[in-house]
């Protein structure tokens, strides 16, 4: 398909453990974004990709957090030593460049048992 | 507070009628804004964005109202169906230096659509 596609959709995992999430974006799209949405929340900001630029990441609430993106295309979220507080449903979008319409992918549901 | 709120956090409207969400944002540096729908399940939908120097912007069945002055934004829906029933999220960007285009998302407003 043409949108952003993450994977898996779903993850339980048992507090302690590493979890990866996978963020393909749209081709040709320079700009990646990670974001995390609580249970009936809005969308919190984690990092930002933008070419080679160095990542914005601002928004990284912990150091168990960290992403990178390789070769300017997929995207790969990890966490540490998952917490209890980690479960969310985690969300990347990609644009054209930063300033256009972010366009998301459904989301990876994390449960942290 | 936050930097971008919804007015009302749920919207009950008969299909037919037309809909208003309001979202107000306390940052006058913002420069740019979008529009999300959010269906259970999936992740937001992009439907219209606008830009600072606007006030106006029509779509398909939707238009988006900015005000400066008073920093609100709405999103009005022409003939609401059933199938615009889900969770509308405003978001802004706030203008800043090098490549920073990060969005900052209000809570949401659920809309449900009675047939």
């Amino acid at each position: 398909g043409a949108g952003v596609s993450q994977s898996p959709s779903n993850k339980v995992t048992e507090k302690g453990k590493d979890v990866e999430l996978r963020c393909d974006p749209i081709s040709g799209h320079t700009a990646l974004y990670w974001y995390r949405q609580s249970l009936g929340q809005g969308l919190e900001f984690l990092i930002y990709f933008q070419g080679n630029s160095a990542p914005d990441k601002s928004g990284l609430p912990s150091d168990r957090f960290s992403a990178e993106r390789t070769g300017g295309s997929v995207s790969t979220l990890t966490i540490q030593r998952t917490q209890q507080e980690d479960s969310a449903v985690y969300l990347c979008a990609s644009s054209f460049y930063g300033g256009q319409p972010q366009h998301f992918g459904d989301g990876t549901r994390l449960s942290i048992l | 507070g936050e930097s971008v709120g919804l007015h009302l956090p749920t919207l009950s409207v008969q299909e037919g009628d037309n809909s208003i969400i309001n979202c107000a944002y306390s940052n006058s540096a913002s420069d740019y804004f979008i529009w999300y729908k959010q269906e259970s399940g999936k992740g937001p939908q992009f439907i219209i964005d606008i830009r600072s120097n606007m006030d106006k912007r029509q779509g398909q069945r939707v238009t988006v109202l900015l005000n400066k002055t008073v920093k609100h934004l709405s999103l009005q829906i022409a003939a609401t169906q059933p199938g615009d029933s889900a969770v509308y999220f405003c978001a802004e960007n706030i203008k800043g230096g090098g490549s920073n285009y990060k969005l900052t998302f209000g809570k949401g407003t659920l809309l449900t659509v009675n047939p």
